[in-house]
C-alpha cells in the first residue's frame, strides 16, 4: 500500500524557516518524481513544486521560487521542503504527492504551516 | 501561472450528469495531454479521479469520464450520487515545467 506522511509543519513567526519532510512507503520511491502542494484555509489547490527522480532537476511555482528548496534522500525514502523566509500568505495545509504523468497520484495526509506573529 | 479558470459551483439531482469545465490557455491546457481531476471532501486530502485527460486511476468509477477541446478541459459525472457531493479541482502540466490548478468547483446534489 502506498504511503505518505508528512511531518514537520507548525506555527513560525514571519521572516522564519521551516523543513516539511515526507516518509514514503509501500513503492519504490526512486521510481518516481513527487510533487508538494499547498492549500490555505478555506481556499483551493495551489501547486509548489516538483522535483524529479534522482533529485537532480526541480520545478517551483513563482509565488515560492527563490524561498522554497524541495529535495529528496532516496536512501532514506524520504522528501524535504526548505521553507526560508516565510510569509503570513504561505499559511496553509502541505501535501506531498506522487506523480503520475504530471498529476498528483497518491497524497499524503497533509501537514499544517502557520505563519504568525 | 495563472489559476485554471473553473465554474464555483455546479448542482445536480441525483442520477442526473453534470459537466465542470476547465479553462487554460495554449501554454497549459492547449499545449499537452496532461489534464487532471481531482475530487477533495471536506477535511480530507484530494483524491485523483481523471489523468491524461481521460485515463481513470484503478478504483474510480466510470460514471467519472474526462475530455479537452481546444484549451478548455472538462469533467462529467454521470448518474449523480450523494457521495459525489465534493469540491472539484482541474490542473495541467504548462509550457513552464510547471504545474497549474483551477480555482475548484463546489458540487452539490440536491
Amino acid at each position: 500500500e502506498v504511503q505518505l506522511v508528512e511531518s514537520g509543519g507548525g506555527l513560525v513567526q514571519p521572516g522564519g524557516s521551516l523543513r516539511l519532510s515526507c516518509a514514503a512507503s509501500g513503492f519504490t520511491f526512486s521510481s518516481y518524481w513527487m510533487h508538494w502542494v499547498r492549500q490555505a484555509p478555506g481556499k483551493g489547490l495551489v501547486w509548489v513544486s516538483r522535483i524529479n527522480r534522482d533529485g537532480s532537476s526541480t520545478n517551483y511555482a513563482d509565488s515560492v521560487k527563490g524561498r522554497f528548496t524541495t529535495s529528496r534522500d532516496n536512501a532514506k525514502n524520504t522528501l524535504y521542503l526548505q521553507m526560508n523566509s516565510l510569509r503570513a500568505e504561505d499559511t496553509a495545509v502541505y501535501y506531498c504527492a506522487r506523480d503520475l504523468n504530471a498529476a498528483a497520484e497518491y497524497w499524503g495526509q497533509g501537514n499544517l504551516v502557520t505563519v504568525s506573529s | 501561472q495563472s489559476a485554471l479558470t473553473q465554474p464555483a459551483s455546479v448542482s445536480g439531482s441525483p442520477g442526473q450528469s453534470i459537466t465542470i469545465s476547465c479553462t487554460g490557455t495554449s501554454s497549459d491546457v492547449g499545449a499537452y495531454n496532461y489534464v487532471s481531476w481531482y475530487q477533495q471532501h471536506p477535511g480530507k486530502a484530494p483524491k485523483l479521479m481523471i489523468y491524461d485527460v481521460s485515463n481513470r486511476p484503478s478504483g474510480v468509477s466510470n460514471r467519472f469520464s474526462g475530455s479537452k477541446s481546444g484549451n478548455t478541459a472538462s469533467l462529467t459525472i454521470s448518474g449523480l450520487q450523494a457521495e459525489d457531493e465534493a469540491d472539484y479541482y482541474c490542473s495541467s502540466y504548462t509550457r513552464s515545467s510547471t504545474v497549474v490548478f483551477g480555482g475548484g468547483t463546489k458540487l452539490t446534489v440536491l
